[in-house]
Formats: C-alpha cells, structure tokens, sequence
C-alpha cells in the first residue's frame, strides 16, 4: 500500500520554465489537496478538488494550475515558474473534504533560478 | 491569514520526559482541532484530533486539550522518546467558501535530548 506517492522528489527549473509535479493515491479518497511549504511557515493550500471532477482555489493559487485527471490523480502545473515558487510541495488525500485526517505524499523539493 | 500559531518554534526535552506543545487560535468556527507530526524529509502525519465541543481527548502516549475560552489547544506528549523529534503542526478545519480546509500553524521543532 504506497498511499500517497509524488513525482519527481526534487527538480530545478529556470525562471520561465513550466513543470507539472505528478500526484496518485491508492486509497480510493475522494479529496485531493495540494501544499506549499516555505522555512519557517505551515502548509499553504494551493488547490484542492473535493471529489473527482472538481477542483477549486486555496489560499495560495496565483501562478499553479491543477487537473483532477481520475480518482487517483492529480496534477499541479507550473505554467511559468517564478523564483517566489521555490518550496516544497505537498500533496494529500482524504476520505472526504476537510476531514480531520489527511495523508500525505513526501513531498517534491522544487527550485526556480 | 493565518488564524493558528504557536507559542515556540522549538522545544528541547530529555528522553523520558513528558513534552507539552501549546497552540493559539483565533477562530472560534472551527469543528475540529488536530495535530499533525513532520519529521525531517517527510511528509506530516496526523497525530490526533478533537473536536471543538471536547475538552480532552486522549490517544496513544498523547493527550490533546482544548480550552475554549482562552482559545488554546495543546499536545502533550507521555515519556517522549528519541523518535518524537520532529515538527508538530497544529491545524484546523476552517470553512472557506462552501467547503472546510484544513489550515496549519507554522510549526514547533521538538528536539529529545539524549
């Protein structure tokens, strides 16, 4: 049982360049979420999809784009990468939105230059 | 912003001892407490939970409470042991538009000294 799995783990860009860091579960959740992590601070809600076929903004969505591909899947997309965007990524799954317990993927260190 | 903090960033205690890691919150809407442990390189991991009509809720080795009235929410920690190093998150679920999110303070580091 993987439970949450990110790719890649660590990755550089250039000021410009676009990404997408890859997420999947197996738990068979209805809710996805993707974090930012910066020293020194919580995890920042980017986006999040409640349930397949859904996805709305979190505290955090300028510059990222997100696709809820399947139940399993779900993207985070760089368009056009900023040095502001260097952290550390994190993407989670729970039963359901919301709920309490949510689990976690070991994160995609990300660097803009 | 940001409606949780916490008191220290970090937080030293010998191997043995019990750890008490304390919360502050603003937000009186919030149906559950939880607390969420990240160790280094890792992603967090929930710890425990409470819900916000509770005054006390115990797991294993941890005790969480919740006083409502001074918005404050701790973690204790029984006997901690060398493999409690880590950061531990306090976090919320806070209605933002027509869902709940969970919403994270900024973290304490607890270091077991030897």
């Amino acid at each position: 049982n993987a439970g949450v799995t990110q790719t890649p783990k660590f990755q550089v860009l250039k000021t410009g360049q676009s990404m997408t860091l890859q997420c999947a579960q197996d738990m068979n959740h209805n809710s996805m979420y993707w974090y930012r992590q910066d020293p020194g601070m919580g995890l920042r809600l980017i986006y999040y999809s409640a349930s397949e076929g859904t996805t709305d903004k979190g505290e955090v969505p300028n510059g990222y784009n997100v696709s809820r591909l399947n139940k399993r899947e779900f993207s985070l997309r760089l368009e056009s990468a900023a040095p502001s965007q260097t952290s550390v990524y994190f993407c989670a799954s729970s039963e359901r939105q919301g709920a309490s317990e949510a689990f976690f993927g070991q994160g995609t260190r990300l660097t803009v230059v | 912003g940001e409606s949780v903090g916490l008191h220290l960033p970090t937080l030293s205690v010998q191997e043995g001892d019990n750890s008490i890691i304390n919360c502050a919150y603003s937000n009186s809407a919030s149906d559950y407490f939880i607390w969420y442990k990240q160790e280094s390189g890792k992603g967090p991991q929930f710890i425990i939970d409470i819900r916000s009509n509770m005054d006390k809720r115990q797991g294993q080795r941890v005790t969480v409470l919740l006083n409502k009235t001074v918005k404050h929410l701790s973690l204790q920690i029984a006997a901690t042991q060398p493999g409690d190093s880590a950061v531990y998150f306090c976090a919320e679920n806070l209605s933002s538009g027509s869902a709940r999110q969970l919403t994270f303070g900024s973290g304490t580091q607890l270091t077991v000294l030897p």
